[in-house]
């Protein structure tokens, strides 16, 4: 079983949708969770993190943690073309200098 | 802020041959690089971490002796692909981690080096 999982898709929604992206995990020792979106080609980039259970917003993105279930999810309202990309979750056992292990990506296409 | 580039975008070359990466931190410094590689439609899979002025941390099945780690400056550290098979062929990405009070408590990817191993 991996430590990290994650629906790699293809997802495509229309534009203007909510999408909604999630990931499980097994190890209960994961503290800090991050959402990186990647476009083809280039390397991931840093949306969002969070810290343990709850709730961020930033924008049109919100990140929630469930840490009792294991389960973490991004959402993205209003969603654009521009959004089209692989999500990929990552977390760690603390933040900055930890070890990420990462999802294997939601590839994302929002529809004109 | 906090721009980190890779060198080459990609490369190809030829089976045997050695290829070095490039990792630099344009406006911060960094302690901690990391290096990774990422499959087609796959994850991203941590090789090693290089902490500036020592050897670097090998995951689990990473072969030291021929992926190479040095970590000579705050701002850069080199991966060096020794003795390249077509196996080895995979987009290679870099991260960096500013110092403690620096820009941020994080990690910031470079664009990636796509090697193709003929």
């Amino acid at each position: 079983q991996k430590e990290v999982e994650q629906d790699p898709g293809p997802l495509s929604v229309p534009e203007g949708a909510i999408v909604s992206l999630n990931c499980t995990y097994s190890n209960s020792a994961f503290q800090y969770f991050m959402w990186y979106r990647q476009y083809s080609r280039k390397g991931p980039e840093l949306l969002m993190y969070t810290y343990s259970s709850g709730n961020k917003e930033d924008g049109r993105f919100t990140a929630q943690v469930d840490k009792s279930s294991k389960y973490i999810s991004l959402f993205i309202r209003d969603s654009q073309p521009s959004d089209s990309a692989t999500y990929l979750c990552a977390m760690s056992r603390g933040f900055g200098n930890e070890k990420l292990t990462f999802g294997t990506g939601t590839r994302l296409t929002i529809i004109p | 802020g906090a721009v980190v580039s890779q060198h080459p975008s990609r490369v190809i070359c030829k089976s045997g041959t050695s290829v070095k990466i490039e990792c630099r931190s344009l406006d911060f410094q960094a302690t901690t690089m990391f290096w990774y590689r990422q499959f087609p439609k796959q994850s991203l899979m941590l090789m090693a971490t290089s902490n500036e002025g020592s050897k670097a941390t090998y995951e689990q099945g990473v072969e030291k002796d021929k992926f190479l780690i040095n970590h000579a400056s705050l701002t850069l550290s080199t991966l060096t692909v020794t003795s390249a098979h077509p196996e080895d062929s995979s987009f290679y990405i870099c991260s960096a981690r500013p110092q403690a009070g620096g820009t941020s408590d994080t990690q910031y990817f470079g664009p990636g080096t796509r090697l193709t191993v003929l």
